[in-house]
């Protein structure tokens, strides 16, 4: 079966910009994950889903970002007014429960802020 | 709260020498263990796990021993080939009820040279 996708895999914005990011888990993972890759913070976690609820709303830096889960699938991760330091790659990634030991990777989406 | 500590890079050698990349955690409880590999141009994907303490987890010729006592959980390869030059994370999951989500080194990159 296809894995995570992501897209779009490249998003180039200018500074002030909205950007909307999705994720589209594996079939049946009920548990999502966002992380963020950038090269001063190495990987960080943003926000979990389980089903459409998100109960780990911790690593989100700042209420500038905000996502959603609908259908218990696809996740869409935004982040309004960009600023330069929103550069980074953004991970999703899912698994079967919340309990389950291995989350699967999606590719990506390298975001540029101007 | 929970961190993981990687040896710092990048490292380089020649193919056929062995590897041993580091990685000591802080946890509350008896966290699960992984590293993650990715390579040039790929998504993260899970190498090899270990869920409780004296486990050890292996894939693709990699080892690693989950040391309680010592609270680490070290990579090691007996022979590098050319095609493990990638990135390497450390990362734990502690499970608290209500979120797994990962927490991860800052990562190494490892360049096997012919």
């Amino acid at each position: 079966g296809a894995g995570v996708s992501q897209s779009p895999s490249n998003k180039v914005t200018e500074k002030g910009k909205d950007v909307e990011l999705r994720c589209d888990p594996i079939s049946g993972h009920t548990a999502l994950y966002w992380y963020r890759q950038s090269l001063g913070q190495g990987l960080e976690f943003l926000i979990y889903f389980q089903g459409n609820s998100a109960p780990d709303k911790s690593g989100l830096p700042s209420d500038r970002f905000s996502a959603e889960r609908t259908g218990g699938s696809v996740s869409t991760l935004t982040i309004q007014r960009t600023q330069q330091e929103d550069s980074a790659v953004y991970l999703c990634a899912s698994s079967w429960t919340s309990v389950s030991n291995e989350q699967f990777f999606g590719p990506g989406t390298r975001l540029t802020v101007l | 709260g929970d961190s993981v500590t990687q040896m710092e890079g990048p490292v380089t050698l020649s193919e056929e020498a062995f590897l041993t990349i580091n990685c000591t955690y802080t946890a509350t409880g008896y966290p699960s263990l992984f590293w993650y590999v990715q390579y040039p141009g790929e998504g993260l994907q899970l190498l090899l796990k270990a869920t409780k303490a004296d486990d050890k987890g292996s894939n693709k010729g990699f080892e690693a021993t989950y040391r309680k006592e010592t609270t680490s959980f070290h990579l090691e390869k007996g022979s590098v080939q050319v095609s493990d030059s990638a990135v390497y994370f450390c990362a734990l999951r502690a499970y608290t009820g209500a979120n797994s989500k990962l927490t991860f080194g800052k990562g190494i990159t490892l360049s096997v040279r012919p």
